[in-house]
């Protein structure tokens, strides 16, 4: 069965720079949600989409943003780049409810 | 805001044995409860999940149980593999939200 699509698997950034990261859903979910993962934390709720609209908001700071596009996949851009960035990044979706599908995640080094 | 918490950071079980996982949640307006596997370098896997108005729930080899006179979720697994060493969270999500909250992971270590 189809999962979770992320790109990059890894990335590795200069701090102030910027990075983008992508997430393709499976297929006919219509809801995304970004989670960031630090070394040895549970992961945090940054922001979700549901049908291209914003549906909730977490804890993302404000050099972030993330969009939810016509086909459904999302990408989570990020700016000003600084060394507490440097995590893993999961992407999930759903079709409506609660259970949420994890993609494999984009470990982000932020130098 | 509220979060779901986890008594023990680390468990390590013998193979074969059954291993309890447990959970402790605040939000009183939690009505979804779940159950992932994260495994090193992978995104977290679905387990099982169970509703507030479910107290037990089984699926291959796992069994969450809910109480929520005391707020207390656990996982069991039944006959211990070495496969299933892993981080093991919980998370829960309600008051008409679905993004999930999640919990402090257990560390699960089998032994051969």
């Amino acid at each position: 069965a189809a999962g979770v699509i992320q790109s990059p698997r890894h990335l590795i950034k200069e701090k102030r720079e910027t990075a983008t990261l992508k997430c393709y859903p499976i297929p006919r979910h219509d809801t995304v949600y970004w989670y960031q993962q630090g070394p040895g934390q549970d992961p945090q709720f940054l922001i979700s989409f549901y049908e291209k609209m914003q549906s909730d908001k977490g804890s993302i700071p404000d050099r972030f943003s993330a969009q939810q596009f016509s086909d459904y996949h999302s990408e989570l851009n990020m700016s000003s780049l600084e060394l507490g960035d440097s995590a893993l990044y999961f992407c999930a979706s759903s079709d409506g409810d609660e259970k949420l599908f994890f993609g494999s995640g984009t470990q982000l080094s932020v130098l | 805001g509220e979060s779901v918490g986890l008594h023990l950071p680390t468990l390590s079980v013998q193979e074969g044995d059954n291993s309890i996982i447990n959970c402790a949640y605040s939000n009183s307006a939690s009505d979804y409860f779940i159950w992932y596997k994260q495994e090193s370098g992978k995104g977290p896997q679905f387990i099982i999940d169970i509703r507030s108005n479910m107290d037990k729930r089984q699926g291959q080899r796992v069994t969450v149980l809910l109480n929520k006179t005391v707020k207390h979720l656990s996982l069991q697994i039944a006959a211990t593999q070495p496969g299933d060493s892993a981080v093991y969270f919980c998370a829960d999500s309600g008051a008409g939200s679905y993004q999930l909250t999640f919990g402090k992971g257990t560390k699960l270590s089998v032994i051969p």
